[in-house]
């Protein structure tokens, strides 16, 4: 079964750092992949995703991530980091091997933001 | 506008008192699932949907039931919660792509549930 490791439960970054959150999966062939964020008492928003092609992809609010196949991750990026990026990020790969195609998450990377 | 709606978004209840959480898209995606999230194991499928009367399990359904008897609603149904299902539940739906690919998952703003 398809499954997806983001290694960090928490990141602090300075307002203005670069930001990158780890994701690697687990899929035998070409993956669909996205980054969702959950701020604080929200629901959850895409940011990306990746089905095929250019290998870096780009999102909303800055946000930015690269599909490297031989390293199974798919890391998101962004050059610098707002105040309002305070919130979980969750990784996801689409599990193909059942006809609903469902999504199957990571546990999530909180991301705090420090002035 | 395109959107998932759940109602209520919070709730508590005590063990035991049926309950059912109601989903509704407007988007006329053939796909829906429940998931829960819980602090420490991301969100988890309960139960999906491909299609009108079409349901099935997904990898956490104890304790749950659904039902789609209309293609835009999905609810979640809690014959006798218990307080392990106390969790914040968000409902999903999606169109598969021409190509046998995937569509873009489009969540509600979740429902926190309290069952004491």
């Amino acid at each position: 079964a398809q499954s997806v490791t983001q290694p960090d439960i928490h990141i602090t970054v300075s307002e203005g750092a670069s930001l990158e959150l780890r994701c690697n999966y687990s899929y035998g062939a070409t993956p669909y992949l996205f980054w969702y964020v959950q701020s604080p008492g929200q629901g959850l928003q895409l940011l990306l995703k990746y089905f095929s092609g250019d290998t870096l992809v780009q999102g909303i609010k800055g946000f930015e991530a690269e599909f490297k196949r031989s390293q199974s991750s798919f890391n998101l990026r962004k050059p610098s980091v707002h105040w309002s990026d305070a919130a979980e990020y969750f990784c996801a790969v689409v599990d193909m091997n059942t006809g609903f195609q469902k999504l199957v998450f990571g546990t999530g990377t909180r991301l705090l933001v420090s002035p | 506008e395109a959107q998932v709606t759940q109602n209520p978004r919070y709730l508590i209840t005590v063990t035991g008192k049926k309950l059912t959480v109601t989903c509704s898209q407007n988007m006329n995606h053939e796909y829906m699932s429940w998931y829960r999230q819980d602090p420490g194991l991301g969100l988890r499928q309960i139960y999906y949907s491909m299609n009108v009367e079409v349901t099935d399990k997904g990898d956490v359904p104890e304790g749950y039931k659904v039902s789609r008897k209309e293609k835009r609603n999905f609810p979640l149904i809690l014959e006798s919660p218990s307080p392990n299902q106390t969790s914040l539940y968000f409902c999903a739906s999606h169109q598969a792509t021409e190509r046998g690919g995937h569509g873009t998952q489009y969540f509600g703003p979740g429902t926190r549930l309290l069952v004491l």
